[in-house]
């Protein structure tokens, strides 16, 4: 099955820094890679996808790459803020189409990376 | 909407007691997810429903742990009996066509 990987497991940064966190995966045929961004006491909330026919994929202060040749993809904050503050977690699966659109396939998360951004 | 709704928030129980975990998903949704958050293993997939049918329920740990979905607007995760081992946060998702799943905010239980 498949196998993700995240490093680091925690960062530290200052506000209006940037943060990069990376994750490896081990099955070939994942093509959706979504990111997720959990505060506490709450459950774990999409900031950001990228399917594998996109090398990447920007929103705001986020973005996320993707090499498919290495399978490692990576998410990117620039000009970090307290409210960054916040565990993330990456995830990768197989998505198909059908009729009705897209079948849904597995999540495999990483492991998190706990992230403080001191003001 | 309000969300993916899950009751309790919080649950203590003794061993051995049975534990019943709830979720309203949202809305039209026709995926249904159950996870389970601990420090040593992350997030994991137990179960999930499509159009309220178990399709997946190769993450259950073991035959203690049971859930349904009785009609799309509600579904359970029963744990009989209880142990130590499955204290941890469990999160039910919903997802419209298999598209972005959103979490509840979970239940913290904790087994004594």
């Amino acid at each position: 099955g498949e196998n993700v990987e995240q490093h680091p497991s925690t960062l530290s940064v200052q506000e209006g820094d940037s943060a990069v966190i990376k994750c490896t995966y081990s099955d070939s045929a994942s093509n959706y890679f979504p990111w997720y961004k959990q505060e506490l006491g709450k459950g774990p909330q999409l900031i950001i996808d990228i399917r594998s026919n996109v090398g990447e994929k920007k929103d705001q202060r986020i973005a996320v790459t993707l090499n498919k040749t290495a399978k490692h993809f990576s998410l990117h904050i620039t000009e970090t803020q307290p409210e960054d503050s916040a565990v993330y977690f990456c995830a990768a699966s197989i998505r198909s189409a059908n009729a009705g659109g897209t079948s849904y396939g597995k999540l495999t998360f990483g492991q998190g990376t706990i992230l403080t951004v001191h003001p | 909407d309000a969300g993916v709704i899950q009751s309790p928030r919080h649950e203590v129980t003794e061993m051995g007691q049975e534990v019943t975990l709830r979720c309203k998903p949202i809305s039209g949704h026709d995926y249904l997810f159950w996870y389970r958050q601990t420090m040593m293993r992350g997030l994991e997939l137990l179960i999930y429903f499509n159009n309220n049918v178990p399709i997946d329920d190769s993450g259950m740990p073991e035959d203690r742990f049971s859930a349904k979905m009785p009609n799309a607007s509600f579904s359970t995760l029963k744990i009989q009996p209880s142990e130590p081992r499955d204290s941890a946060v469990y999160f039910c998702a919903s997802s419209l066509r298999g598209q972005e799943a959103f979490f509840g905010q979970g239940t913290r239980l904790t087994v004594v």
